[in-house]
């Protein structure tokens, strides 16, 4: 079963727009990452935040972890037509062997 | 470092086929995991490795599956008499706990079709 739930399941906008993906997950975790898949391809690691953090940047990305709420949120500033791919959020469960357990990701179009 | 390799990258099969496939993890992560994609899904975990030991199975491989990684280095899965439903991508994974931290790095996957 999976434990994620990203927020929205597709998103569409347009270049130069921000984009926003949510997360929410169930249980206790390690850490939290988030990958991004082009359609048909392997995964792509972008970003890890660990359970003791809140905010992480990268380049464009920001990732945002609040353990309270069992949620985490991905900003891309600045988006590209590039960037259209789908967005996982993935956690690894405190006790566990670092299993990852995704969600059902969201779907990003950014139009031209 | 030349990233995670999986081969093949697509195998189309007849149902009751046994298939094989290869991973080739990044040489110095003693970690390889095996997960299962579906169209619109996220992947799901299979099987965790350590070094050659296979410490963790899900309850989603069947006795039709099994993993090895004899030698601590390449993995490979193989599905036995394949069904319909066994269609999907079937992705390797990579880690080590260097630098403090489990990321796990993906191969591009084989895609699967049972027929």
């Amino acid at each position: 079963s999976q434990q994620g739930e990203e927020d929205p399941q597709a998103l569409s906008i347009q270049e130069g727009e921000n984009a926003t993906m949510n997360c929410s997950y169930k249980t206790s975790i390690n850490n939290l990452q988030w990958y991004r898949q082009n359609s048909g391809r392997g995964l792509v690691h972008l970003i890890l935040i660990r359970s003791n953090e809140r905010e992480k940047h990268s380049g464009r990305l920001r990732v945002t972890l609040d353990t309270s709420k069992k949620s985490s949120s991905l900003l891309i500033t600045a988006s590209r037509a590039a960037d259209t791919a789908s967005y996982f959020c993935a956690t690894d469960s405190t006790g566990g062997y670092n299993k990852l357990i995704f969600g059902a990701g969201t779907r990003l179009a950014v139009h031209p | 470092d030349t990233g995670v390799s999986q081969d093949p990258r697509h195998k189309i099969t007849k149902r009751g086929q046994n298939v094989t496939f290869r991973c080739d993890p990044i040489s110095e992560h003693n970690r390889l995991y095996w997960y299962r994609q579906t169209l619109g899904q996220g992947p799901e975990f299979l099987t965790y490795f350590q070094n050659e030991a296979q410490l963790e199975k899900s309850r989603l491989l069947s006795d039709r599956f099994s993993a090895e990684r004899p030698k601590g280095s390449f993995s490979t899965l193989e599905i036995q008499r394949t069904e319909q439903g066994d269609s999907a991508m079937y992705l390797c994974a990579s880690s080590s706990l260097a630098g403090g931290t489990d990321t796990q790095y993906f191969g591009p996957g084989t895609r699967l079709t049972v027929l």
